[in-house]
């Protein structure tokens, strides 16, 4: 299983980052994609998920007015668009096969990506 | 949300030695089908979060036997007996019952 994803960003505050996830055609079939993000200082947390089969999203409520998660499924890419970025977005960004929809666990992580807020 | 407490957030041990770590939810991690959601990972520095444990206590292929998860309903243990040099780096508890998914806020383990 390998989930490879884009290089290092750095953005301005105020813009948007994109985020890519390539994973094999069987995970992108059958199962969730999940984004998690480790913020220096504050640990790892879950941003919400894509079912890339039916292109369906559930998003954490504090990034809930900000992210999108989309799917592609002629590359196999799920892609992760988080906007209004501040120096609080800085973090390393990854993404997880994830196992059951709604309960369940993260069983294989992305390489991550660094994104980097600065003005 | 759920919080997740981990206990202690750095832990020093001896080669050959025993560590463990606690993990405590603020609430019970049993969902309807009375399964629990708890995941154990390990991050060594500069790579991606491993799995270790599922489910309490069902250990990921590849993974030693030292590596042993128990509890239940909000208290959660993960035990490495046997400590070598290649298990430090941070440990994380996951709660995957209740959206949004949790973490624990990370335990460091190195060696004396």
């Amino acid at each position: 299983v390998q989930l490879v994803q884009s290089g290092a960003e750095v953005k301005k505050p105020g813009s948007s980052v994109k985020v890519s996830c390539k994973a094999s055609r069987d995970t992108f079939r059958n199962y969730v994609v999940s984004w998690v993000r480790h913020v220096p200082g504050e640990g790892l947390q879950w941003m919400g998920q894509i079912i890339p089969a039916f292109r369906t999203t559930e998003y954490a409520q504090r990034f809930q007015d900000r992210v999108k998660f989309t799917a592609d499924k002629s590359t196999n890419t799920a892609y992760m668009e988080l906007s209004s970025l501040t120096s609080d977005d800085t973090a390393v960004y990854y993404c997880a096969r994830q196992v059951g929809a709604v309960a369940g666990t993260l069983d294989y992580w992305g390489q991550g990506t660094l994104v980097t807020v600065s003005s | 949300d759920v919080v997740m407490t981990q206990s202690p957030l750095s832990l020093p041990v001896t080669v050959g030695q025993s560590a463990s770590i606690s993990c405590r939810s603020s609430h019970s991690l049993v969902d309807r089908d009375d399964n629990t959601h708890l995941t154990w990972f390990h991050q060594r520095p500069g790579q991606s979060p491993r799995r270790l444990i599922y489910k309490v206590s069902v250990r990921d292929s590849g993974v030693p036997d030292r590596f042993g998860g128990s509890g239940s309903g909000t208290d959660f243990t993960l035990k490495i007996s046997r400590v070598e040099a290649e298990d430090v780096g941070l440990y994380y508890c996951m709660q995957g019952t209740h959206w949004p998914w949790t973490f624990g806020q990370g335990t460091r383990v190195d060696i004396k």
